[in-house]
């Protein structure tokens, strides 16, 4: 069985610091890998999605980067938090294109203060 | 965006009861979903409504899908409290790797 873990589970930053969550799928070999950010409250908004190691595609700016330096991991950072940062952010995958189901973690929420 | 409507709203029902969600989108979309996000967790989807389908069932979910209107519904029978959570619908971008979600569904069943 599939399982994606994320971490941490809750962060609490300071505006200006830097930040790194992460995202490991286990079970699934080769899987398209997704970051989602959703404000409390508020809709899901994909951030990036990657098809293969190495290889990530921006959706939309937000001042963040993603990474993905082994076939099961993601990884989501910033040099730089803002406080429009804040909000809960969701790793995703799947076995095909975004058309078919997607299999969310449970979450990092995130607050920048 | 892709959405049209504004299809944030809440809805509180008593257990027992049915229940209609709705969101129309903009664009041309290969399949709609619905995922249904309960607090503090990630999404899960429920059903998903091919563009060459115009209803879906799974269990106490019906999904239609109306191409020429560009709207999509998800009905739930005889709700549970276990049901409780926000209801979102999704598209696919005409078959691009962006998942884009309408504003979302809180449904609240009262025991």
């Amino acid at each position: 069985a599939q399982t994606i873990h994320q971490w941490p589970v809750a962060e609490i930053k300071a505006v200006g610091s830097p930040l790194s969550l992460g995202c490991t799928i286990k079970g699934k070999s080769s899987p398209n890998l997704y970051w989602y950010w959703q404000a409390t409250g508020g809709t899901l908004q994909q951030l990036f999605y990657s098809i293969t190691v190495g290889q990530v595609e921006s959706v939309v700016q937000l001042n963040l980067s993603a990474s993905r330096p082994k076939d099961d991991q993601f990884i989501l950072s910033t040099e730089k938090l803002l406080l429009s940062h804040s909000g809960f952010y969701l790793c995703a995958w799947s076995l095909w294109a975004s058309s078919y189901e997607q299999y969310f973690g449970p979450g990092t929420r995130l607050t920048v203060l | 965006s892709q959405w049209g409507e504004e299809n944030l709203q809440a809805l509180s029902i008593q257990e027992g009861e049915d229940v209609t969600m709705n969101c129309s989108y903009k664009t041309y979309t290969t399949v709609v979903q619905w995922y249904r996000q309960k607090s503090g967790k990630g999404p899960a989807q429920l059903i998903l409504i091919r563009s060459n389908e115009r209803e879906k069932r799974s269990g106490r979910l019906r999904a239609t899908l109306d191409t020429s209107s560009q709207s999509s519904s998800l009905s739930i029978t005889g709700t549970l409290a276990t049901d409780t959570a926000v209801y979102f619908c999704a598209t696919d971008s005409s078959g691009s790797w962006q998942l884009i979600f309408g504003s979302g569904t809180q449904l609240t069943v009262m025991p």
